[in-house]
């Protein structure tokens, strides 16, 4: 089955500290990965995708398909990245997203 | 330019009434999806347009749900006999490549429905 996992609901930290958000899947395929956001009332919006391999607002995120993740890291956090985060997986050649159920990042002075 | 447009942005309606979402996507764009998001929940997809054709409803939970897109722009998300677990966030997204890898999906705002 296709599915894919964030364990944590919350993960509050300071500003400064490092940030990990952490993103399993399970799918048999060749996996497409995608992290988007949320800020507060603001449309859902992609943060970054796993083939462009690049960093957004300090965002990273690796994929490891021997450990079939995809976590996404900030060695600085900011209270701006203050948001709800939801990893997702592209299905096939089909073009629909099966998303996570998403992690609260929060972020205190 | 305009980005993906959902109407209305709140409905509430009562048990047993007919609803329909409507999404205008970023013009141009080939590809349409629906996601349904519950209370804590990720979004889940519900289907998706290519141009004007369903290519898949899978995610529809059941006869009550239908979607349509007739021109291959503005689609409607029609919900028959709303029950109270329809409540959710719908959201609406649009895409400008077709089965393409790397693709963005732009999302709109979402219409929060709730059954009374």
């Amino acid at each position: 089955a296709q599915r894919v996992t964030q364990p944590e609901k919350l993960l509050s930290v300071f500003k400064g500290a490092p940030v990990e958000l952490k993103c399993n899947y399970s799918y048999s395929g060749s996996p497409e990965l995608f992290w988007y956001v949320q800020y507060s009332r603001q449309r859902l919006q992609l943060l970054l995708r796993h083939i462009s391999r690049e960093s957004i607002k300090g965002f990273t995120a690796d994929l490891n398909k021997g450990e079939t993740s995809f976590h996404l890291k900030k060695p600085f956090a900011q209270e701006e990245d203050s948001a709800m985060y939801y990893c997702a997986l592209r299905r096939g050649s089909q073009g629909n997203l099966i998303f996570g159920k998403g992690t609260k990042l929060s972020v205190k002075p | 330019g305009a980005g993906v447009s959902q109407s209305p942005r709140y409905k509430v309606t009562k048990r047993g009434q007919d609803v329909a979402l409507r999404c205008d996507p970023i013009s141009g764009h080939v590809s349409l999806y629906w996601y349904r998001q519950a209370l804590g929940q990720g979004p889940e997809f519900l289907t998706y347009f290519n141009y004007e054709a369903q290519q898949d409803k899978s995610g529809l939970p059941n006869d009550r749900f239908s979607a349509e897109r007739p021109e291959g722009s503005i689609s409607t998300l029609t919900i028959q006999r709303t029950e109270q677990r329809d409540s959710a966030m719908y959201r609406c997204a649009s895409s400008s490549r077709v089965g393409a890898g790397g693709y963005e999906q732009y999302f709109g705002p979402g219409t929060r429905l709730t059954v009374t």
